[in-house]
């Protein structure tokens, strides 16, 4: 069983739309990551946090916003999505160390669809 | 260029028979990790083994292995014995020395290997 929760597991939204996907990890992990994945290809990072500080934004657009609320709780807020933002989001955890051998655990994901 | 590449978009294996699932990549950095995982089409990514470049030895995690051959830059994951809960995509991962911005993963375009009874 994943430690990594994630939720809801389906949502379906319009374009004018405001919803929030929500991910909590219980494994005490200080980084927590917002992976999207099209159909048929590998995850591609948005965003991570690090010690609930925002280290990464992968040039992705203002429409989606993170928030990490403690080191246990990582959101995605969306607003005003488009028909082409339909994925499935994982969201990830790791114990956040610098070295290479830092495992990233992931959720179960929310399969995303904007009409 | 492809960091990392699986050559292999699909497989068929039959059941209790093992399989290879290829992974190649590219790095000029001598610390790295490589990590496999497993994505069923619930949708899940579940870890399955890793492997660090100055690990000695291949991985092993129960019916999973990795024939890892550093010379080659290759990461080959073998599952013994297969059964048809194995049916999934795996993808073969790398983590290089982080620089300022902080863990990422590089992933490969994953296999997709279907399992017969």
């Amino acid at each position: 069983d994943t430690e990594v929760t994630q939720t809801p597991k389906h949502l379906v939204m319009g374009m004018t739309n405001k919803k929030s996907l929500k991910c909590e990890q219980h494994m005490g992990h200080r980084a927590m990551y917002w992976y999207k994945q099209k159909a048929k290809k590998p995850p591609e990072l948005m965003f991570v946090y690090s010690y609930e500080k925002l280290s990464i934004n992968e040039s992705v657009p203002s429409r989606f916003s993170p928030e990490c609320p403690n080191s246990s709780l990582l959101n995605l807020h969306l607003h005003a999505l488009q028909p082409e933002d339909s994925a499935l989001y994982l969201c990830a955890s790791s114990q956040g160390n610098r070295g290479y051998t830092d495992t990233q655990y992931f959720g179960p994901g929310t399969r995303l669809t904007v009409l | 260029a492809q960091k990392i590449t699986q050559t292999q978009p699909g497989m068929f294996v039959q059941e209790k028979e093992a399989v290879t699932l290829d992974c190649t990549y590219d790095t000029s950095d001598p610390s790295y990790g490589l990590f496999w995982y497993k994505q069923p089409s619930s949708g899940e990514m579940i870890f399955l083994i890793y492997q660090g470049s100055y690990d000695q030895q291949n991985a092993t995690e129960g019916r999973y292995s990795l024939n890892f051959q550093k010379a080659r830059k290759s990461a080959n994951l073998v599952i013994s014995a297969s059964q048809l809960g194995d049916s999934a995509m795996y993808f073969c991962a790398m983590r290089e020395l982080p620089d300022n911005a902080g863990n990422m993963l590089t992933f490969g375009g994953g296999t997709r290997l279907m399992v017969k009874p």
